[in-house]
């Protein structure tokens, strides 16, 4: 089965200490998005990537770091950098190409830091 | 700036249609997503559209109309599973998503 995959799904953590949330997928797929979601919002973007080796920032970057090494894989770190780490966090990844990129989720990490 | 606007929340009855309207102003707009997401779960995908008019599919139906900035999501015979936040979302120039903050649909029997 294709999909993505992200681990775990329930992460507790104490102040201060960096953590790392797993994205994995075997679509294929180009792009990688990590998204953050807090209540009452939308979608976020922390970080994409459309190429191994190659990132960018997005919207709210300060605070996390990716890397891309392979083409299935995005981790994300939440350092202790980031105020307010506690939420929601989603990876996606899309094919590139001209015709609309359809973005498919994992599953989601919910963060809680204590 | 770029900017999408939908309800935060919408009351329906089972076996009603409910409409999700959702406006939006985006540099070199590139089509609009609807999504659904069901809480705590992540968001999976329900239509796009990149020209005006109406898309169909089943239960579901997606219209755009690009001159004045605006799409709906129409949602027939509904059913409890129904209840979900419903995502709009539209793709600019560089092909990334401006997502809104989404509507919550709540569904009575």
């Amino acid at each position: 089965d294709g999909g993505i995959t992200q681990s775990p799904k329930y992460l507790f953590r104490k102040e201060g200490q960096n953590v790392t949330l797993s994205c994995e997928q075997n679509l294929n797929h180009d792009a990688m998005y990590w998204y953050r979601q807090d209540p009452g919002q939308g979608l976020r973007l922390i970080y994409y990537s459309q190429i191994v080796n190659d990132f960018q920032k997005g919207d709210i970057a300060e605070g996390y770091s990716v890397s891309r090494e392979k083409k299935e894989s995005f981790p994300l770190t939440v350092t202790s950098a980031q105020k307010n780490p506690t939420a929601f966090y989603l990876c996606a990844s899309s094919p590139l190409g001209r015709d609309y990129n359809e973005q498919f989720f994992g599953p989601g990490t919910r963060l809680t830091v204590l | 700036g770029q900017n999408i606007d939908q309800p935060t929340e919408m009351t329906a009855t089972e076996g009603a249609i409910v409409q999700i309207n959702c406006t939006y102003q985006t540099s070199g707009f590139n089509g609009l997503f609807w999504y659904q997401q069901h809480a705590g779960e992540a968001p999976t995908f329900l239509s796009y559209n990149v020209l005006d008019g109406l898309e169909e599919k089943g239960r579901f139906s997606s219209f755009l109309s690009r001159s004045k900035g605006y799409s709906y999501l129409l949602l027939k015979e509904l059913q409890m599973k129904d209840s979900a936040s419903y995502l709009c979302a539209s793709m600019d120039s560089n092909y990334q998503l401006i997502w809104g903050a989404g509507t919550k649909l709540i569904i009575k029997p």
